[in-house]
């Protein structure tokens, strides 16, 4: 099967940083998206990395190692507002699926 | 305004009755798609079209069918409804070529509760 793994849960403090993990083995990788998607709501797209390294977005940032199989996404400057889960997923290179892990949700608290 | 309209929102159905799902997308958008998000389950691809053909299928039941009358609509046809059915669909959308299909766009999603 496809497996995209991520923590369930992850708390931290306003005002510092997140880090959310995503660890994936699939047959293929063509890219993988990182989405928020808060209680009830549709996943809202934050990122897409297909190269190794760091990409610097400002809020978020995004990490990728291939070789690996790893990813990250990192929330600097926290809010309040930040709680959501956000979502990993790898694109395969068959026609724009998806596979997405399971969430984490996080808390950011006072 | 939202520029993906799924309906209805919310939808209840009997056992072994038959729904029509509705998706319309307003972003000038080639692909479409569905995905299912069960409780505690990821969200799960479904089908994926582009310029209203099927593209990739990774639903083993054939008891959903998605059903393409204009380039901008994909609805989402499902018979014979279990109890596992029940799940939130969520309809998305992404521009083909330009490095457009790495965004999906989400619809709100219908919440469909089969009793």
């Amino acid at each position: 099967g496809q497996g995209v793994e991520q923590p369930d849960n992850l708390m931290s403090v306003e005002g510092t940083f997140a880090r959310v993990n995503c660890t994936y083995s699939t047959s293929g990788f063509n890219g993988l998206s990182w989405y928020q998607q808060r209680e009830g709501h549709a996943p809202v797209f934050l990122s897409y990395v297909v190269l190794d390294g760091l990409k610097d977005s400002g809020h978020f940032s995004t990490f990728l190692s291939r070789s690996n199989g790893y990813s990250y996404l990192l929330l600097t400057e926290l809010q309040i507002k930040d709680s959501a889960s956000y979502l990993c997923a790898v694109r395969m290179p068959n026609y724009n699926v998806l596979y997405f892990g399971s969430g984490t949700k996080l808390t950011v608290e006072p | 305004d939202p520029k993906i309209i799924q309906k209805p929102k919310y939808l209840v159905a009997v056992t072994g009755s038959e729904k029509i799902l509705i998706c319309e997308q307003y972003l000038g958008h080639n692909a479409m798609y569905w995905y299912r998000q069960s409780a505690k389950k990821p969200l799960e691809f479904m089908f994926s079209y582009s310029y209203q053909k099927l593209m990739d299928n990774q639903t083993a039941s054939s008891r959903f069918q998605p059903q393409s009358s204009k380039k901008n609509h994909l609805d989402l046809q499902i018979t014979a409804l279990k109890p596992d059915d029940s799940a939130t669909y969520f309809c998305a959308s992404s521009q083909e070529g330009l490095g457009g299909q790495n965004t999906l766009y989400f619809g709100a999603g219908t919440r469909l509760s089969v009793l």
